[in-house]
């Protein structure tokens, strides 16, 4: 079974400062691993997704991460961040077997931005 | 484009009652998902249907059941409601199931059962 941890529930930083989400994974099987944005009273959007190809998977707002198979991680950065870039940030594995097509997801890291 | 939509918004509904959900799935989709987001969690997988049949289930009992019909809008039904039901509900659709295809998630349907 597959199982995502994002280490800190709440990660607070200033605005042009660098962002860190931490998420680590657990899979039997290679991963697709996928990081998604939540504003407040909305739905979730794909920032990226690893899919095998390049382990430096490039995102949308200027978000990356890096996939470490050693370290069983996929934690996404930001160089500056804006204030627009609060949210709640989720990290997600793709499964297979039975519950083929499932997202597991973490518990999700609330970013917070002061100016 | 039209993204996914789903309906209602808001539902409140009492224990024991029944309530169905609504999902129109991105033009093009032929999958949907469902999941479940209790208040400061993370989505959990309901079950996921594809041209019609389910396509993997989750864990959660068979009050939770769902339909898909050929335009691939799909509903999501709950039987039976209980306290712990109360959730913001997720439907996604992804242009076919596979491990890696994007899901494209709608804004939600906030259930609170009283």
């Amino acid at each position: 079974a597959q199982s995502v941890t994002q280490l800190g529930s709440h990660v607070s930083v200033s605005e042009g400062a660098l962002v860190l989400l931490r998420c680590n994974y657990s899979s039997s099987v290679p991963p697709y691993l996928f990081w998604y944005v939540q504003y407040p009273n909305q739905g979730l959007q794909l920032l990226l997704k690893y899919t095998s190809a390049a382990t430096l998977v490039k995102g949308i707002n200027g978000f990356e991460a890096e996939f470490k198979k050693s370290e069983t991680s996929f934690h996404l950065t930001k160089p500056s961040a804006h204030m627009s870039d609060a949210a709640e940030y989720f990290c997600a594995v793709s499964a297979g077997g039975t519950s083929y097509g499932k997202l597991t997801f973490g518990q999700g890291t609330i970013l917070t931005v002061h100016p | 484009e039209t993204g996914v939509t789903q309906s209602p918004t808001h539902l409140i509904k009492t224990r024991g009652q029944q309530v169905t959900l609504r999902c129109s799935s991105q033009s093009g989709h032929n999958t949907v998902s469902w999941y479940q987001q209790a208040l400061g969690q993370g989505p959990q997988f309901i079950f996921q249907y594809y041209r019609e049949e389910e396509n993997g289930r989750g864990n959660f009992p068979p009050r939770f059941s769902g339909l898909q019909f050929p335009n691939y809008s799909s509903e999501l039904n709950v039987n039976a409601l209980e306290l712990d039901d109360s959730a913001l509900y997720l439907c996604a659709s992804s242009r076919t199931s596979s491990l890696y295809n994007e899901q494209f998630f709608g804004p939600g349907t906030r259930l609170t059962v009283l």
